[in-house]
């Protein structure tokens, strides 16, 4: 099970919007609305902030927005912090009853 | 609050074994499935492995598929990861990670991992 495919890295200036994309294929991201994504702060543990495509667990800022079309997932932040300066992980569960993660986007806010 | 605690972590030998556990509060640990994901130096997030919240399915990766093993005790709230036959490329931290099922899905608390270091 290959990894999905995401940007090594994305930039923004505070305030901005950004897009991250996680690519797959129809046997993960494509084939189900399992998807779901993760911010890591250096040294620390990841952080659910999407379920299912575009869920926002309880206490998740509405900063923080899904959608998928195709085999293509995207992860977009608005109004960019400086805290949002992370790792983010994509995943998706597949039809080989495991689950992958993306390779991982750094977002660095300028 | 809801609290995920791994342990057994360390240097090891190839070939060797170790044994993680994961000690867990807060939540009902039964009703839950139970994911390990691993992470090595440097590089992004690996699936190690899942199980369901009554031990019935377990779903490994194939990097570990046949030398990793998950279990979980509910008397003691607490998940498990046997892992033999260790591998340099199995040097990683090791998190354990709370779902939101009774079998897999997200992962929506987690622990703050431990370290393996396989190295002669």
């Amino acid at each position: 099970q290959s990894a999905l495919t995401q940007p090594a890295s994305v930039s923004g200036s505070p305030g901005q919007s950004i897009t991250i994309s996680c690519t797959g294929t129809s046997s993960d991201v494509g084939g189900y609305n399992y998807v779901s994504w993760y911010q890591q702060h250096p040294g620390k543990a990841p952080k659910l902030i999407l379920s299912d495509v575009n869920h926002r667990p309880s206490g998740v800022s509405n900063r923080f927005s899904g959608s998928k079309s195709g085999n293509t997932a995207s992860l977009t932040i608005s109004g960019l912090q400086a805290e949002d300066e992370a790792d983010y992980y994509c995943s998706s569960f597949t039809s080989f009853s495991t689950w992958v993660f993306g390779g991982g986007t750094k977002v660095t806010v300028l | 609050q809801e609290k995920l605690v791994e342990s057994g972590g360390g240097v090891v030998q190839p070939g060797r074994s170790l044994r993680l556990s994961c000690a867990t509060s807060g939540f009902t640990f039964s009703l839950f499935g139970m994911h390990w994901v691993r992470q090595a130096p440097g590089k992004g997030l690996e699936w190690v492995a899942c199980i369901w919240n009554d031990g019935s399915h377990n779903l490994y990766g194939d990097s570990v598929k046949g030398r990793f093993t998950v279990s979980r005790d509910n008397s003691k709230k607490t998940l498990f990861l046997q892992m033999n036959s260790l591998r340099a490329e199995d040097t990683a931290v090791y998190y354990c990670a709370k779902t939101v099922t009774m079998s897999g899905g997200e992962m929506d608390v987690w622990g703050q991992g431990t370290t393996v270091t396989v190295s002669s």
